[in-house]
Order: C-alpha cells, then sequence, then structure tokens
C-alpha cells in the first residue's frame, strides 16, 4: 500500500522547473507532500483534500486526481533551497503512508 | 509554541537493553506519531494517539514496542530488549485534523 514515487531522483540547474508524481493503487483521502534535507525532520508543504481543497506552500503547487488516486508536485522556477528528498504521504484513515522519496538537486 | 520536541537526539545502546524516547508535542494539537526511518527511506508509520487514546498500531510492530500519551500531552516510545535492526531514526509528529503533520527533529538509535 506505499504509494509509488517518479522519478526516483532528479537534477535540476537554478530556475529550472521540475514535476514529482505519486500514485497509489487505494483510494485516498488525502495527499501530503514533504521535503526533507540531509540530517533533519521532514518539513510539511501541502495537504491536497479529497474534493478539491488544498493547503499549503505558496512558492510550490500540487494537483491530485481521485479517480486515478494520483497526485503531482509542481516545482516552477527551482532556487538552491529547492534541494532536498520529497516525500508523499497518502492517507486513507487516520494516518499516512509515506512513498520512498524522489531525491531532488538543484545546482547553480 | 517551539514546535515538536524530542529527547534524545542520540542514543546508543547495547543490544539486550530497553531505551525509552521522550515527545512533546505541540500543544493544539490532539493528534501524535511516531515514525521510524531508515537510510533512503521514507517514515514508516508506528502508532498513532487521539488525545490519550492510543487508536492504531502498525501490524508490523513488534510486542518489543509500546508507546504512551499519558493525559494528551507528552509522549513515550519504549523498545525493550532492543535489536540492531531498530537501529533508526524514530520520528514524533503533531497534527490537527486535516493539517500537515509537524514532525520533530527526531531520535537516531544505535544499537550495537
Amino acid at each position: 500500500q506505499q504509494p509509488v514515487q517518479s522519478p526516483q531522483a532528479v537534477i535540476l540547474r537554478e530556475g529550472e522547473d521540475a514535476v514529482i508524481n505519486c500514485s497509489s493503487s487505494k483510494a485516498l483521502y488525502s495527499v501530503h507532500w514533504y521535503r526533507q534535507k540531509h540530517g533533519e525532520a521532514p518539513v510539511f508543504l501541502m495537504i491536497l483534500l479529497k474534493g478539491g481543497e488544498q493547503k499549503g506552500h505558496e512558492k510550490i503547487s500540487a494537483s491530485f486526481n481521485e479517480k486515478k488516486q494520483q497526485s503531482s508536485l509542481y516545482l516552477t522556477a527551482s532556487q538552491l533551497s529547492y534541494s532536498g528528498t520529497y516525500f508523499c504521504g497518502t492517507e486513507r484513515g487516520s494516518t499516512l503512508t509515506f512513498g520512498k522519496g524522489t531525491m531532488l538537486l538543484v545546482s547553480p | 509554541d517551539t514546535g515538536v520536541s524530542q529527547d534524545p537526539r542520540h542514543k546508543i545502546t547495547k543490544r539486550g537493553q530497553n531505551v525509552t524516547f521522550r515527545c512533546d508535542p505541540i500543544s493544539e494539537h490532539n493528534r501524535l506519531y511516531w515514525y521510524r526511518q531508515t537510510l533512503g527511506q521514507g517514515p514508516e508509520f508506528l502508532t498513532y494517539f487521539q488525545n490519550e487514546a492510543q487508536l492504531e498500531k502498525s501490524r508490523l510492530l513488534s510486542d518489543r514496542f509500546s508507546a504512551e500519551r499519558p493525559k494528551g500531552s507528552f509522549s513515550t516510545l519504549e523498545i525493550q530488549r532492543t535489536e540492531q535492526g531498530d537501529s533508526a531514526m524514530y520520528l514524533c509528529a503533531s497534527t490537527s485534523y486535516n493539517y500537515g503533520y509537524t514532525f520533530g527533529s527526531g531520535t537516531r538509535l544505535t544499537v550495537v
């Protein structure tokens, strides 16, 4: 039941865009996105709720296709600070199941 | 509020010893979670409290693991008879309904 993330890793130059995908085989209530830098705790970015409500980051956007049980995170005009590992978490009850992560490296 | 606090930050223990970790959540949050994370993996769910009630526990969780949240405030996670496979980062998170999780900095456990 672990969601599948793709790609596993992305290397960008500063200013470029990236899309990270997350898919589940089960019907979802919500999808969360987190970013984790090396040696630090995951930091909440965005939550997408069934029915279309979104809460989260100002500069990062995401979509949630409830029928396909898929979500995508859009990183536009990437900055050096965007580097880290991105995790999606899918919620069916009251707990999150996290994917294996997508490593993003933004270079100058 | 200073966020979610976890103590200790690091713990090295000998195989077979018991260890206990503490988590102080954000006071307004009624939900508290424990996760475990190993290198290169996403956080793995261990257990969840709503106020003082433990509502869910991972089926993969050994009987050596126990957690409490007395009075719905701080929580403790105890591992008895530690094994080398228990070495990991133990993360605590708190939240309210339909909001993102706030994670603590974690306790890194090394079993030698």
